[in-house]
């Protein structure tokens, strides 16, 4: 069965970039969308972005300035990169499977499978 | 942007008790929903999609309903193992999840 698996940096400096890659295993990445969610120590879940292995994507309004989401299909990898990072970014990061293509019909769908997340802290 | 709010924030309950959590949706959505369980460390675990749809190996106590703008989930008898927290999550516009339901031993 598919599983997902974050990687990157446990500790970010204020004001830098947060780089974190989800490793594909057990399936391919082709066909389908992949995505990132993040959850603040003792908070809800936050959606950030997606992207379907062909390249195309979609952001969260409120983080698109500063978010950029990446496919490599030859790593069976997706990324994820946070620009200006802050205080506030500090959060277990998850990649998860969003839908894929059945048909020749796309469609984005609930979350599922989920890496097992990755806390990331912003600290100076 | 779709606002998702849940209620209550917290639930106590007794193991063998009905409950149900609500989502209400800023706009319709149509079925557009899904529901997870989450429990402290770990990633969470689809419950329900399209509304009422229950994932594969997801115990038959636990169901959806609704459509539109409000929702429901509903655990028929409360096992030890459904004290979690619960999130429901739009996918018709953009994604966006609820804040949580938190339920606790009563």
């Amino acid at each position: 069965q598919v599983q997902l698996q974050e990687s990157g940096p446990g500790l970010v400096k204020p004001s830098e970039t947060l780089s974190l890659t989800c490793t594909v295993s057990g399936g391919s990445i082709s066909g389908y969308y992949w995505g990132w969610i993040r959850q603040p120590p003792g908070k809800g879940l936050e959606w950030i972005a997606y992207i379907y292995s062909s390249g195309s994507t979609s952001y969260n309004p409120s983080l698109k300035s500063r978010v950029t989401i990446s496919v490599d299909t030859s790593k069976n990898q997706f990324s994820l990169k946070v620009n200006s990072v802050t205080a506030a970014d500090t959060a277990v990061y998850y990649c998860a499977r969003l839908g894929g293509c059945t048909g020749g019909s796309c469609s984005v769908a609930p979350f599922d499978p989920w890496g097992q997340g990755t806390l990331v802290s912003v600290s100076s | 942007d779709i606002q998702m709010t849940q209620s209550p924030s917290t639930l106590s309950a007794s193991v063998g008790d009905r409950v149900t959590l609500t989502c209400r949706a800023s706009q319709s959505i149509s079925s557009w929903l899904a529901w997870y369980q989450q429990k402290p460390g770990k990633a969470p675990k689809l419950l329900i999609y399209k509304a009422s749809s229950l994932e594969s190996g997801v115990p038959s106590r636990f169901s959806g309903s609704g459509s539109g703008t409000e929702f429901t989930l509903t655990i028929s008898s409360l096992q030890p193992d459904d004290f979690a927290t619960y999130y429901c999550q739009q996918y018709n516009s953009y994604l966006s999840f609820g804040q949580g339901t938190k339920v606790e031993i009563k």
